[in-house]
């Protein structure tokens, strides 16, 4: 019954680090999405999951950028070898299959590369 | 490409006064076409959304929004805004977000 959420809430690390941000949607969502929430930049879409579907991933910034989603359910959003610029907010959201319907967001993981 | 644009990045208001956010988007497919906001400390939430029918929308707390299909935009408004409206609006069209406009209402 629960909303989306995600963790760690925060997470801090040193530069060349990989880090797991990890994503439960909420039960049922077919659809699930991973943004970049940077100040001054909005949110930036990364990657997009519907049902069996081959994941759209053409937001993601770079190849040390990678996300799965397991079962249909939690995702993983991995960041490989990271770097300052990857500090940010990362948020993940889910919604019912229909392109109408609104997404729920989580609370979003601060990552902070130092 | 796809993009929407979101023209004011900070705008500050009185109590009583009307708002109005500009939001224009390029997309190639079906308009799916949403405002969520992010009041401080909190998730982002929807606030209005508009698929199809009535161009005109109402969402929570007295905001409304006019899809006009030939200038490509959805602007948001609200006649009187409070000061519990001080957060952070987004403009989006499926999943492509704009770069937000932060609103401060002064008390």
């Amino acid at each position: 019954g629960a909303g989306v959420s995600q963790s760690p809430s925060n997470k801090v690390t040193e530069k060349g680090k990989d880090v797991e941000l990890r994503c439960d949607p909420i039960s049922g969502h077919t659809a699930l999405y991973w943004y970049r929430q940077s100040l001054g930049q909005g949110l930036e879409f990364l990657i997009y999951f519907q049902g069996n579907s081959a994941p759209d991933k053409s937001g993601l910034p770079s190849d040390r950028f990678s996300a799965e989603r397991t079962g249909g359910s939690v995702s993983t959003l991995t960041i490989q070898r990271t770097q300052q610029e990857d500090s940010a907010v990362y948020l993940c959201a889910s919604k019912a299959r229909a392109d109408y319907n609104e997404q729920f967001f989580g609370p979003g993981t601060r990552l902070t590369v130092l | 490409a796809q993009s929407v644009s979101q023209h004011n990045h900070h705008v500050i208001l009185s109590e009583a006064a009307s708002l109005e956010l500009g939001c224009n988007y390029s997309y190639g497919g079906t308009v799916n076409l949403f405002w969520y906001v992010q009041y401080p400390g909190q998730h982002l939430q929807l606030l209005l959304k508009y698929f199809s029918g009535d161009p005109l929308v109402k969402g929570i707390k007295g905001f409304e929004a006019e899809f006009i299909k030939s200038k490509f935009s959805f602007n948001l408004r609200k006649p009187s805004v409070q000061w519990s409206d001080t957060a952070e609006y987004f403009c989006a069209v499926t999943h492509i977000f704009g770069t937000g406009t932060r609103l401060k209402v002064l008390a």
